[in-house]
């Protein structure tokens, strides 16, 4: 089944304590991308990969970290979270960049940092 | 700033009716998606129209894009109490360079009342 697959799909951390959330699709997708979603502002783009080893920065990548060793997966870094990161965060990807293709979400990652 | 708006924040009608959400977006775009959302779920995709398309159907879905209005639209005909989620659009700003970056807006909360 194609997918993509989010872990762990609810975290309750401490400030500080770095963190990662692991990101996997099965589609030999591209492009691939991370968001978080918060009530009133909507969902926002972290960062987005266009293929191995390339990466940029979305919408709102501070305190964030990325990288793209292998295709299939794209881990979401947070080397010192804070509760300002406190949001539900998921995952995308597509065939290619840009929106001349179906994004295909994870099932997303809710993360409360006390 | 969000590049997507939907209008309204909020909609709420009888199983039946038809409902209609817009998306108003700042800047030229190559395409613009619409997304529905299950509660805390992850976004799924529903219909892609190009920038020199000017309506698409997809069942009872329909969507209109006005470039000179920098607008779109969603019906969705014949509501089902299934529909309740929220809708969002998302674009891929015309930058004229490499970026890829993907805007999503604030997202409309449809309710349909059985």
């Amino acid at each position: 089944e194609a997918q993509v697959t989010q872990n762990p799909r609810y975290l309750i951390t401490v400030t500080g304590k770095k963190l990662t959330v692991t990101c996997s699709q099965n589609m030999n997708h591209e492009y691939m991308s991370w968001y978080r979603q918060d009530p009133g502002l909507g969902l926002r783009q972290i960062y987005y990969s266009m293929n191995v080893e390339v990466t940029d920065k979305g919408d709102v990548p501070e305190g964030y970290k990325v990288s793209r060793k292998e295709k299939r997966n794209f881990p979401l870094i947070l080397e010192s979270p804070s509760p300002n990161q406190t949001s539900l965060y998921f995952c995308a990807s597509s065939f290619r960049p840009g929106l001349d293709y179906e994004q295909y979400f994870g099932p997303g990652t809710r993360l409360t940092v006390t | 700033s969000q590049q997507g708006e939907e209008d309204p924040q909020a909609l709420s009608i009888q199983e039946g009716e038809n409902a209609t959400m817009n998306c108003s977006y700042k800047t030229s775009i190559n395409n613009l998606q619409w997304y529905r959302q299950n509660s805390g779920r992850g976004l799924v995709h529903l219909i892609l129209i190009r920038s020199n398309e000017r309506e698409k159907h997809s069942g009872r879905l329909r969507v209109t894009l006005d470039t000179s209005k920098k607008s779109s639209s969603l019906l969705i005909t014949a509501s089902r109490a299934a529909d309740t989620a929220s809708y969002f659009c998302a674009t891929d700003p015309n930058s004229g360079g490499s970026n890829y970056k993907l805007t999503f807006g604030k997202g409309t909360l449809l309710t349909v009342n059985p």
